[in-house]
C-alpha cells in the first residue's frame, strides 16, 4: 500500500519557537494533504486541507498565521508551528491522497511538546 | 455541519468472542464511509471502505461492516476477536463534494483479553 511518512516522529521546542513539520508521499504523488490534530484520547481533528500549488483551505477556528502549510510538490507537504506555546503540544497527524477518488494514506504522526 | 457518532468508547472482549462497534453519521446526502484502525503505536489504517453497491461490505483481517441508509448507520463487526485486534477504531465520513474531507467519530478503544 501506499506509504506517508512524517518528520520529525518527536520535537520538543521552547515556548516561542517555531518547528517545521514535513510530510511527504514515498511512492505516489499526492495532489492533496490534510493535516490533523489528535487530543490525548480523542478524535483526529481536521486543521487543514493543502492542495499542490495553492493555498490551503483552514478549518474553521484554526488560525492560519499561527499553522503555515505549504505544498509546494506533489509529495511534500510542510506545517509550520509558528511561535508555539504549551497549548499546541499535541500529536499532528498528515495524511495524503492522490486524487479525489482515491484512499487518504496517514502518516506515523509528529508528538510537538512545547515546554 | 455533519458529524459522525461512536457509542462505544471502550470495549473489553474476550478472545473469540463477537464485536460490534456502532457509527452513526448526520447528513442526509451522498457519502462515503470509513473505518480506520490505530494499533497501539502504529498509524491509521484503512480496514474497509464503502463507496457505493453491496451494503455490505468486507476488509481486511476478518472485518466487515454494513451500510444502512435508512438508519444513516456504518456498523463495524467481527465474527471471532483476537488478542491482536487490540486497537483503536475510528468511523469516517466524507461528503461526495468539494475536498471529500474526512470526519472521524471519537474512536473506539478495544481491549481483547486473551
Amino acid at each position: 500500500g501506499a506509504v506517508v511518512s512524517q518528520h520529525p516522529s518527536r520535537v520538543i521546542c521552547k515556548s516561542g519557537t517555531s518547528v517545521k513539520i514535513e510530510c511527504r508521499s514515498l511512492d505516489f504523488q499526492a495532489t492533496t494533504m490534510f493535516w490533523y490534530r489528535q487530543f490525548p484520547k480523542q478524535s483526529l481533528m481536521l486543521m487543514a486541507t493543502s492542495n499542490e500549488g495553492s493555498k490551503a483551505t483552514y478549518e474553521q477556528g484554526v488560525e492560519k498565521d499561527k499553522f503555515l502549510i505549504n505544498h509546494a510538490s506533489l509529495t511534500l507537504s510542510t506545517l509550520t508551528v509558528t511561535s508555539a506555546h504549551p497549548e499546541d503540544s499535541s500529536f499532528y497527524i498528515c495524511s495524503a491522497r492522490g486524487n479525489i477518488f482515491s484512499t487518504q494514506y496517514f502518516g506515523p504522526g509528529t508528538r510537538l511538546t512545547v515546554l | 455541519a455533519q458529524s459522525v457518532s461512536q457509542h462505544n468508547h471502550h470495549v473489553i472482549l474476550s478472545e473469540a468472542a463477537s464485536l460490534e462497534l456502532g457509527c452513526n453519521y448526520s447528513y442526509g446526502g451522498t457519502v462515503n464511509l470509513f473505518w480506520y484502525v490505530q494499533y497501539p503505536g502504529q498509524h491509521l489504517q484503512l480496514l474497509l471502505k464503502y463507496f457505493s453497491g453491496d451494503p455490505l461490505v468486507k476488509g481486511i483481517k476478518g472485518f466487515e461492516a454494513e451500510f444502512i441508509k435508512s438508519k444513516f448507520s456504518f456498523n463495524l463487526r467481527k465474527p471471532s476477536v483476537q488478542w491482536s485486534d487490540t486497537a483503536e477504531y475510528f468511523c469516517a465520513v466524507t461528503l461526495n463534494t468539494g475536498f471529500q474531507k474526512l470526519v472521524f467519530g471519537t474512536g473506539t478503544r478495544l481491549l481483547v483479553s486473551p
